[in-house]
């Protein structure tokens, strides 16, 4: 059973960072894209970010480009989001999700960002 | 990246059919065949419902079904039941390996 499980999110002032993780087990991890979408409080669903199978290639979306990194550790079955100068506009929860170049075929529970002073 | 359009609300009685629709551009949507659908029940996580247009994942139900024409992709579920009652998204490749989503459409199951 494919399995995402999201982590690091918590309230942090508008300025702050985290880092998101996620656990990921049930496949193999190493095969695939994966990939972080955000979810804004009664919003939609935003695709964020997306990293190669082999770590070689990162994409984002206009509005974290330099202040959002993704990455990933196939070693330990995991993928990360470094979330810098944070802004009251990125909160939201923060979907770890398989795939996410042309699908995202599973998607974890979330882990909740709220930037607030 | 500008989101996809959908409409924001739909409704259906059990039984009947509806299409949600997912509007883009030739760039996205229009561009390649990687359109997917997602349903989401309140605070849950999306499923994926369709993808490439119109392929099931193994264990959806065959009343949902997808197509494309020019840049507009449709999800139609027929049959409807109460438990389609969602929040329904669609999504597309969109050139340099980004993803873009709809709005979303709230589905209503009088």
């Amino acid at each position: 059973e494919v399995q995402l499980v999201e982590s690091g999110g918590g309230l942090v002032q508008p300025g702050g960072s985290l880092r998101l993780s996620c656990a990921a087990s049930g496949f193999t991890f190493s095969n695939y894209w994966m990939s972080w979408v955000r979810q804004a409080p009664g919003k939609g669903l935003e695709w964020v970010a997306n990293i190669k199978q082999d770590g070689s290639e990162k994409y984002y979306v206009d509005s974290v480009k330099g202040r959002f990194t993704i990455s990933r550790d196939n070693a330990y079955n995991s993928l990360y989001l470094q979330v810098n100068s944070l802004r009251p506009e990125d909160t939201a929860v923060y979907y770890c999700a398989r795939g996410g170049r042309t699908t995202v075929t599973y998607w974890g529970q979330g882990t909740l960002v709220t930037v607030s002073s | 990246q500008s989101a996809l359009t959908q409409p924001a609300s739909v409704s259906g009685s059990p039984g009947q059919s509806i299409t949600i629709s997912c509007t883009g551009t030739s760039s996205d949507v229009g561009g390649y065949n990687y359109v997917s659908w997602y349903q989401q029940h309140p605070g849950k996580a999306p499923k994926l419902m369709i993808y490439e247009v119109s392929n099931r994942p193994s264990g959806v139900s065959n009343r949902f079904s997808g197509s494309k024409s020019g840049n507009t992709a449709s999800l139609t579920i027929s049959g409807l039941q109460a438990e389609d009652e969602a929040d329904y998204y669609c999504s597309s490749y969109a050139s340099s390996s980004t993803l873009v989503f709809g709005g979303g459409t709230k589905l209503t199951v009088l």
